[in-house]
């Protein structure tokens, strides 16, 4: 069985600093992993996913996230905050790519201090 | 539609009626997903369709919970004897089944009083 543990259920940034939501995954099979983000009143939308290509992957609104087998962490971040990404943050993982049986964290809730 | 369509978007019962939430998914995709996510919680897996059948409801909690989709678009979630422990947001996605990618609904959320 697989699972994800996100450390912080909530993280406050300043706008224009660094952000860094913290996952990591436990697997005993080659992981497919993912990050969703849900903005309030909205469903979840993909905001990236790994899926053995390249260790770094990028995503959209400039966001990316570095899988790193030794340390089973995929952490995402994003170089400069904006007011525009406070929302909440799920990691999730997959073992069968195409299945999309996701485990999903219990989520980060980003907050952008202006 | 655009998106994925659940209805009704908020639904509270009384324990022990029987609820149906429904999900209109997006059109073309085959693969359609329920997920259940409670306070504080993230989405927890209840059933996945492969064009009409159930591929894998491994994630149904117990037999009060049933889900059809008879020709492979809509799909109704049913849950019969609602328990307060049902109060949750009901969460359908559907994909492609080759991306990876599931898009999702805005839920339906379901209170048991």
């Amino acid at each position: 069985a697989q699972s994800v543990t996100q450390l912080g259920s909530h993280v406050s940034v300043s706008e224009g600093a660094l952000v860094l939501l913290r996952c990591n995954y436990s697997s005993s099979v080659p992981p497919y992993l993912f990050w969703y983000v849900q903005y309030p009143n909205q469903g979840l939308q993909l905001l990236l996913k790994y899926t053995s290509a390249a260790t770094l992957v990028k995503g959209i609104n400039g966001f990316e996230a570095e899988f790193k087998k030794s340390e089973t962490s995929f952490h995402l971040t994003k170089p400069s905050a904006h007011m525009s990404d406070a929302a909440e943050y799920f990691c999730a993982v997959s073992v069968n790519f195409g299945n999309e049986k996701l485990t999903f964290g219990t989520g980060t809730r980003l907050t952008i201090i202006p | 539609g655009a998106g994925v369509s659940q209805t009704p978007s908020n639904k509270v019962t009384e324990k022990g009626k029987y609820v149906e939430l429904r999900c209109d998914p997006i059109s073309g995709h085959t693969a359609l997903y329920w997920y259940r996510q409670s306070l504080g919680q993230g989405p927890e897996f209840l059933i996945y369709f492969q064009g009409t059948g159930a591929a894998d409801d491994s994630g149904l909690p117990n037999d009060r919970f049933f889900a059809v989709r008879p020709e492979g678009s809509v799909s109704t979630l049913k849950i019969q004897r609602t328990e307060r422990g049902d109060s949750a947001v009901y969460l359908c996605a559907s994909s492609l089944g080759v991306t990876g990618e599931l898009f999702f609904g805005e839920g339906s959320r379901l209170t048991v009083l």
